[in-house]
């Protein structure tokens, strides 16, 4: 299994609906996760960090952690063409004497108007 | 807005060539890092700097190599440019107390001929 897991897509979603954006890890990436939001030809931008199990909520945004599963999610209400983009799943681990982050592929997200 | 910069923005060379890739941070950053990234495909860390005088590779094999002279300068440089060097490089910067959270600069695009 790769470290951080997540289905490329594209996933389309109509505007206003909720978008659920899903991501898998392995055993040695446990310590905390961050989605980051990457436009096309543009730079990735962090979003949300989680970094204990439950929910947590930021305004559109709720970022979902189950470690017993190893999943993590993110789910954007009220879905805008603003929205669509690639979501990139980071998780944190902790090597000898240092912290070492793993990126996910990605997915790329539609929202149709 | 994220306060990292880089240069240039898009370069096109020959090969053989030697080339710098500027980046600098002005949010007194101690940890700097030089991602590679190509067309649909995760993040690879290259190089990364938790502070003056201390560099580390990263886990993507790289022929680049780095400096940290000054907290808010972090250039890559390639000394002989090969076109399996084509690709996207994106430099960021993170608190030493936050890990995970990355300001990301506008990324240089690099083409070898």
């Amino acid at each position: 299994q790769k470290e951080v897991e997540q289905n490329s897509g594209p996933l389309s979603v109509p505007e206003g609906a909720i978008a659920s954006l899903n991501c898998t890890y392995s055993d040695r990436v446990s310590q905390s996760f961050f989605w980051y939001r990457q436009y096309s030809g543009k730079s990735p931008e962090l979003i949300m960090s989680i970094y204990s199990n439950g929910d947590k909520e930021d305004g559109r945004f709720t970022a979902q952690l189950n470690k017993a599963s190893q999943y993590v999610s993110l789910l954007i209400r009220d879905s805008q063409p603003s929205d669509s983009a690639t979501y990139l799943c980071v998780g944190l681990s902790k090597g000898a004497g240092s912290y070492q982050l793993t990126f996910g592929k990605g997915t790329k997200l539609s929202v149709i108007p | 807005e994220a306060d990292i910069y880089q240069t240039p923005r898009y370069l096109v060379i020959g090969t053989g060539k030697k080339i710098t890739l500027e980046c600098s941070q002005t949010m007194g950053h101690d940890k700097m890092y030089w991602y590679q990234q190509d067309p649909g495909m995760e993040l690879h860390l290259i190089h990364y700097s938790y502070g003056v005088n201390s560099t580390e590779k990263g886990d993507l094999s790289s022929e680049s190599t780095v400096s940290r002279i000054r907290t808010e300068h972090f250039p890559l440089t390639l000394e002989s440019a090969r076109p399996s060097h084509t690709s996207q490089y994106l430099c960021a910067s993170s608190e030493s107390a936050v890990v995970g959270e990355l300001f990301f600069g506008e990324g240089s695009r690099l083409t070898v001929l």
